[in-house]
Protein backbone atom coordinates (compact mmCIF):
# COMPACT_ATOMS: atom_id res chain seq x y z
CA UNK A 1 0.00 0.00 0.00
CA UNK A 2 1.51 3.46 -0.59
CA UNK A 3 1.76 5.82 1.61
CA UNK A 4 1.53 9.05 0.68
CA UNK A 5 0.03 8.90 -2.75
CA UNK A 6 -0.21 12.12 -5.37
CA UNK A 7 -1.78 12.41 -8.68
CA UNK A 8 -1.14 13.24 -11.43
CA UNK A 9 2.39 12.16 -11.80
CA UNK A 10 2.80 14.41 -14.84
CA UNK A 11 0.90 17.40 -15.43
CA UNK A 12 1.64 19.41 -19.04
CA UNK A 13 -0.38 22.67 -19.40
CA UNK A 14 -0.09 25.96 -20.63
CA UNK A 15 0.21 29.17 -18.97
CA UNK A 16 -2.53 30.78 -17.64
CA UNK A 17 -4.57 27.79 -17.13
CA UNK A 18 -5.99 26.62 -13.82
CA UNK A 19 -4.92 22.89 -12.27
CA UNK A 20 -5.36 20.88 -9.10
CA UNK A 21 -2.70 18.23 -8.04
CA UNK A 22 -4.17 15.73 -5.53
CA UNK A 23 -2.17 13.90 -2.49
CA UNK A 24 -3.78 11.30 -0.21
CA UNK A 25 -1.89 9.49 3.11
CA UNK A 26 -3.09 6.33 4.84
CA UNK A 27 -0.44 6.47 7.50
CA UNK A 28 -2.84 8.23 10.03
CA UNK A 29 -0.64 11.02 10.34
CA UNK A 30 -2.08 14.86 11.70
CA UNK A 31 0.38 17.10 9.35
CA UNK A 32 0.61 17.25 5.86
CA UNK A 33 2.82 19.76 3.42
CA UNK A 34 3.77 20.87 0.39
CA UNK A 35 7.38 21.08 -1.33
CA UNK A 36 8.39 23.03 -4.59
CA UNK A 37 11.71 21.43 -6.13
CA UNK A 38 13.35 23.50 -8.73
CA UNK A 39 15.20 22.68 -11.67
CA UNK A 40 18.31 22.98 -9.50
CA UNK A 41 16.88 20.40 -7.08
CA UNK A 42 16.37 22.99 -3.98
CA UNK A 43 13.53 21.64 -2.31
CA UNK A 44 11.90 24.50 -0.28
CA UNK A 45 8.43 24.14 1.61
CA UNK A 46 5.37 26.23 0.72
CA UNK A 47 2.57 25.14 2.79
CA UNK A 48 2.02 22.98 6.44
CA UNK A 49 -1.38 21.64 7.47
CA UNK A 50 -2.03 20.66 11.15
CA UNK A 51 -4.91 18.68 11.78
CA UNK A 52 -6.77 20.32 8.57
CA UNK A 53 -5.41 23.75 9.76
CA UNK A 54 -2.92 25.55 7.98
CA UNK A 55 -0.21 26.18 9.99
CA UNK A 56 2.76 27.67 7.31
CA UNK A 57 2.54 29.72 4.22
CA UNK A 58 6.12 29.99 3.31
CA UNK A 59 5.06 33.64 1.54
CA UNK A 60 3.39 31.87 -1.65
CA UNK A 61 1.48 33.72 -4.31
CA UNK A 62 -2.13 34.00 -3.96
CA UNK A 63 -2.37 31.84 -7.03
CA UNK A 64 -1.47 28.70 -4.88
CA UNK A 65 -4.33 27.63 -2.74
CA UNK A 66 -4.23 24.73 -0.58
CA UNK A 67 -6.60 22.67 0.68
CA UNK A 68 -7.62 19.94 3.07
CA UNK A 69 -10.96 18.29 3.50
CA UNK A 70 -9.60 16.21 6.24
CA UNK A 71 -6.39 15.11 7.80
CA UNK A 72 -5.66 12.43 5.55
CA UNK A 73 -5.93 14.65 2.41
CA UNK A 74 -4.23 18.04 0.85
CA UNK A 75 -4.88 19.42 -2.59
CA UNK A 76 -3.06 22.01 -4.05
CA UNK A 77 -4.71 24.28 -6.87
CA UNK A 78 -2.86 26.58 -8.76
CA UNK A 79 -4.69 29.40 -10.48
CA UNK A 80 -3.24 31.34 -13.68
CA UNK A 81 -0.33 28.81 -13.89
CA UNK A 82 3.13 30.69 -15.04
CA UNK A 83 6.68 29.76 -16.62
CA UNK A 84 8.32 29.97 -13.34
CA UNK A 85 5.68 27.15 -11.95
CA UNK A 86 7.38 24.49 -13.41
CA UNK A 87 8.63 22.49 -11.06
CA UNK A 88 8.21 19.00 -9.21
CA UNK A 89 5.63 19.46 -6.35
CA UNK A 90 6.13 16.92 -3.48
CA UNK A 91 3.42 16.33 -0.65
CA UNK A 92 4.69 14.57 2.34
CA UNK A 93 2.85 13.77 6.01
CA UNK A 94 4.03 13.38 9.48
CA UNK A 95 3.51 13.20 12.91
CA UNK A 96 4.42 15.82 14.62
CA UNK A 97 4.73 16.95 18.37
CA UNK A 98 2.95 17.07 21.17
CA UNK A 99 0.82 14.00 19.81
CA UNK A 100 3.68 12.18 18.35
CA UNK A 101 7.00 12.60 16.63
CA UNK A 102 7.42 10.41 13.34
CA UNK A 103 9.92 11.26 10.55
CA UNK A 104 8.24 12.89 7.29
CA UNK A 105 7.17 10.29 4.51
CA UNK A 106 7.00 11.63 0.79
CA UNK A 107 4.95 11.21 -2.51
CA UNK A 108 6.12 10.25 -5.54
CA UNK A 109 5.75 14.18 -7.12
CA UNK A 110 4.17 15.73 -9.75
CA UNK A 111 6.17 17.43 -12.64
CA UNK A 112 4.41 20.16 -13.74
CA UNK A 113 5.51 21.77 -17.34
CA UNK A 114 3.94 24.73 -18.13
CA UNK A 115 4.34 25.44 -21.87
CA UNK B 1 16.39 32.02 9.61
CA UNK B 2 18.25 28.61 9.72
CA UNK B 3 20.97 27.81 6.86
CA UNK B 4 21.55 24.14 6.34
CA UNK B 5 24.58 23.43 4.48
CA UNK B 6 25.74 20.01 2.83
CA UNK B 7 29.45 19.12 1.58
CA UNK B 8 30.74 18.44 -0.88
CA UNK B 9 28.34 19.21 -3.52
CA UNK B 10 29.35 17.01 -5.97
CA UNK B 11 30.90 13.18 -5.44
CA UNK B 12 31.93 11.04 -8.24
CA UNK B 13 32.84 7.21 -6.01
CA UNK B 14 33.87 4.25 -7.86
CA UNK B 15 31.89 1.00 -6.89
CA UNK B 16 32.98 -0.44 -3.67
CA UNK B 17 34.47 3.04 -2.66
CA UNK B 18 33.27 4.67 1.10
CA UNK B 19 32.47 7.94 1.49
CA UNK B 20 30.88 10.94 4.17
CA UNK B 21 28.41 13.22 3.48
CA UNK B 22 28.69 16.09 6.07
CA UNK B 23 24.70 18.45 7.14
CA UNK B 24 25.93 21.47 9.24
CA UNK B 25 23.13 23.50 10.44
CA UNK B 26 23.29 27.00 12.11
CA UNK B 27 20.65 26.74 14.90
CA UNK B 28 18.95 23.95 17.51
CA UNK B 29 16.99 21.53 15.85
CA UNK B 30 15.18 18.78 17.21
CA UNK B 31 14.51 16.43 14.33
CA UNK B 32 16.83 15.71 11.58
CA UNK B 33 16.20 13.58 8.60
CA UNK B 34 18.31 12.43 5.47
CA UNK B 35 16.92 11.51 2.42
CA UNK B 36 17.85 9.52 -0.64
CA UNK B 37 16.60 11.27 -4.26
CA UNK B 38 17.17 8.25 -6.61
CA UNK B 39 17.38 9.35 -10.43
CA UNK B 40 13.74 8.27 -10.64
CA UNK B 41 12.68 11.69 -8.58
CA UNK B 42 11.84 9.39 -5.46
CA UNK B 43 13.11 11.06 -2.01
CA UNK B 44 13.55 7.76 0.14
CA UNK B 45 13.96 8.14 3.51
CA UNK B 46 17.07 6.95 5.26
CA UNK B 47 17.57 7.68 8.67
CA UNK B 48 15.16 9.60 11.21
CA UNK B 49 18.06 11.06 13.83
CA UNK B 50 17.59 13.87 15.37
CA UNK B 51 20.88 13.10 18.06
CA UNK B 52 23.71 10.01 17.63
CA UNK B 53 24.15 7.04 15.76
CA UNK B 54 21.80 4.61 13.79
CA UNK B 55 23.37 1.88 11.21
CA UNK B 56 21.10 0.27 8.71
CA UNK B 57 23.06 -2.13 6.20
CA UNK B 58 25.98 0.08 4.68
CA UNK B 59 24.94 3.59 5.33
CA UNK B 60 24.98 4.71 8.56
CA UNK B 61 24.39 8.22 10.48
CA UNK B 62 25.61 10.43 13.39
CA UNK B 63 24.34 14.14 14.57
CA UNK B 64 25.63 15.87 17.15
CA UNK B 65 22.73 18.26 18.04
CA UNK B 66 25.07 20.21 20.15
CA UNK B 67 27.51 20.52 17.17
CA UNK B 68 25.33 21.38 14.80
CA UNK B 69 26.10 18.81 12.18
CA UNK B 70 24.74 15.41 11.09
CA UNK B 71 27.08 12.89 9.12
CA UNK B 72 25.93 10.16 6.72
CA UNK B 73 28.75 7.57 5.87
CA UNK B 74 27.83 4.96 2.99
CA UNK B 75 30.17 2.13 2.77
CA UNK B 76 30.94 -0.22 -0.12
CA UNK B 77 29.36 1.96 -2.43
CA UNK B 78 26.94 0.91 -5.44
CA UNK B 79 25.65 1.98 -8.29
CA UNK B 80 22.20 2.11 -7.39
CA UNK B 81 23.30 4.39 -4.55
CA UNK B 82 23.66 7.09 -7.12
CA UNK B 83 21.76 10.44 -6.59
CA UNK B 84 20.83 13.02 -4.41
CA UNK B 85 21.59 13.11 -0.64
CA UNK B 86 19.49 15.91 1.20
CA UNK B 87 19.46 16.21 5.13
CA UNK B 88 16.33 18.54 6.54
CA UNK B 89 16.07 19.99 9.78
CA UNK B 90 13.42 21.09 12.05
CA UNK B 91 13.97 24.10 14.38
CA UNK B 92 13.68 24.25 18.24
CA UNK B 93 11.13 27.19 17.17
CA UNK B 94 10.28 25.76 13.87
CA UNK B 95 7.35 23.10 14.51
CA UNK B 96 5.48 21.86 11.25
CA UNK B 97 8.53 23.50 8.99
CA UNK B 98 11.04 21.60 7.94
CA UNK B 99 14.21 23.19 5.80
CA UNK B 100 15.95 21.34 3.36
CA UNK B 101 19.95 21.18 2.88
CA UNK B 102 21.47 21.81 -0.54
CA UNK B 103 22.30 18.09 -1.63
CA UNK B 104 25.06 16.39 -2.46
CA UNK B 105 24.40 14.58 -5.81
CA UNK B 106 26.41 11.34 -5.56
CA UNK B 107 27.44 9.12 -9.04
CA UNK B 108 28.72 5.88 -8.18
CA UNK B 109 30.79 4.34 -11.04
CA UNK B 110 30.39 0.65 -11.85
Amino acid sequence: DTAVSQTPKYLVTQMGNDKSIKCEQNLGHDTMYWYKQDSKKFLKIMFSYNNKELIINETVPNRFSPKSPDKAHLNLHINSLELGDSAVYFCASSQEPPSGNQPQHFGDGTRLSIL
Amino acid sequence: GIQVEQSPPDLILQEGANSTLRCNFSDSVNNLQWFHQNPWGQLINLFYIPSGTKQNGRLSATTVATERYSLLYISSSQTTDSGVYFCAVRTTSGTYKYIFGTGTRLKVLA
